[in-house]
């Protein structure tokens, strides 16, 4: 019983390249969602999914893209990484009950 | 659009003290609110999930009310302990758009 998987847990980008964090949710939930969570800051929403091939921006979302293509997954895209995109970044799935959330992804961009 | 708010930002009781951490929120269309956890350097732990057509919930030392219609929630310890000390946050999903929005959270330290 995995529940929310992120892949990669930890990764170092020089600025400018371009690099994909995997969300894969094994629940069959329809909502989606990323975060990114910086020191003594609260969560903040990135991009979201209410379901399969659909997206929605968040709070923060330039800088980033996402594609749902498949239900389970929900992949986020750097396409130019800049180091103020340095954070733990943290994705969760929900049926509009319970909301589960993977293990976080350690990103530093220098 | 929908704001969660949490008061205090910051917390610092002696251990066994029973405290209450507050949440609220601007729109009332949601469909649950939900309690979590967060140690430093760590993930989030659910702690309690209320649904919006409930109004508490209880599990061990903790209880979580729910007042939907004046966007208010509250996260009850009882006799605080060490290990409680963490970042409590509260999030809510909407029902008009489906976004999970949590707070900037509560920083919690029970002293010895």
């Amino acid at each position: 019983n995995a529940g929310v998987t992120q892949t990669p847990k930890f990764r170092v980008l020089k600025t400018g390249q371009s690099m994909t964090l995997l969300c894969a949710q094994d629940m069959n939930h329809e909502y989606m969602y990323w975060y990114r969570q910086d020191p003594g800051m609260g969560l903040r929403l990135i991009h979201y999914s209410v379901g399969e091939g659909t997206t929605a921006k968040g709070e923060v979302p330039d800088g980033y893209n996402v594609s749902r293509l498949k239900k389970q997954n929900f992949l986020l895209g750097l396409e130019s990484a800049a180091p103020s995109q340095t954070s733990v970044y943290f994705c969760a799935s929900s049926a509009r009950g319970e909301a589960f959330f993977g293990q976080g992804t350690r990103l530093t961009v220098v | 659009k929908q704001e969660v708010t949490q008061i205090p930002a910051a917390l610092s009781v002696p251990e066994g003290e029973n405290l209450v951490l507050n949440c609220s929120f601007t729109d009332s269309a949601i469909y649950n609110l939900q309690w979590f956890r967060q140690d430093p350097g760590k993930g989030l732990t659910s702690l309690l999930l209320i649904q919006s057509s409930q109004r508490e919930q209880t599990s061990g030392r903790l209880n979580a009310s729910l007042d939907k219609s004046s966007g208010r929630s509250t996260l009850y310890i009882a006799a605080s302990q060490p290990g409680d000390s963490a970042t409590y946050l509260c999030a809510v999903i909407s029902s008009n758009t489906g976004k999970l929005i949590f707070g900037q959270g509560t920083t919690l330290q029970v002293k010895p």
